[in-house]
């Protein structure tokens, strides 16, 4: 299996609910990502987790809630969005081995729209 | 802080044409560089990963580069196909501050490229 599961594909909520996004590999990774992307920009990394723990933080607000239940699994839970939330939201993971290191494997991505 | 470009940022070109995008960066202390291809609302796609040891990849029509020294990397794309229109990342992973346990992926605004029938 050398692929990033992420679901759902699409969701939309309004700004008083609470939902969240799940991430899935099974390729022995030990680092995962969640990233944002608006239209037409690149990527914005939004949290790294690095064996199970949270390593980087990079200032998202709190109503994004990251969590690694397993080495396999990463979901990153939604209360209270604002419409600006609105975005692609990416899930990615990598491993390196000794001096090789086999680059990021990128998930298809959840569409969420803040209504 | 390291920041990567990329030229063009949009590319339209007729089918069969070989092309090259382009992608520079800032800080030359990279640890590797990765291409992807991105369709409109789609995920990320790996392309080619290129190591800060290495010169080049090569993955059928595809040709990566790597100048570590300037700071440039070139994918070439050979006989260019309609289903070949995306949009191109290059991405830039660099040590993190904590002796290195912590990297980063920097990414380029992206060229978008249209192949014509």
């Amino acid at each position: 299996d050398t692929e990033v599961t992420q679901t759902p594909k699409h969701l939309v909520m309004g700004m008083t609910n609470k939902k969240s996004l799940k991430c899935e590999q099974h390729m022995g990774h030990r680092a995962m990502y969640w990233y944002k992307q608006k239209a037409k920009k690149p990527p914005e990394l939004m949290f790294v987790y690095s064996y199970e723990k949270l390593s980087i933080n990079e200032s998202v607000p709190s109503r994004f809630s990251p969590e690694c239940p397993n080495s396999s699994l990463l979901n990153l839970h939604l209360h209270a969005l604002q419409p600006e939330d609105s975005a692609l939201y990416l899930c990615a993971s990598s491993q390196e081995s000794g001096n090789r290191d086999y680059g990021y494997t990128f998930g298809s991505g959840t569409r969420l729209t803040v209504v | 802080k390291q920041e990567v470009t990329q030229i063009p940022a949009a590319l339209s070109v007729p089918e069969g044409e070989n092309l090259v995008l382009n992608c520079s960066f800032t800080d030359s202390a990279i640890y590797n560089l990765q291409w992807f291809r991105q369709d409109p609302g789609k995920g990320l796609t790996s392309l080619l990963l290129i190591q800060s040891s290495q010169r080049e990849q090569t993955s059928g029509r595809l040709n990566a580069s790597l100048d570590k020294s300037s700071g440039r990397s070139t994918l070439y794309i050979a006989a260019s196909q309609p289903g070949d229109s995306a949009t191109y990342l290059c991405a830039v992973k660099t040590y993190g501050n904590s002796g290195g346990s912590n990297y980063k992926l920097t990414f380029g605004k992206g060229t978008l490229l249209t192949v014509n029938p």
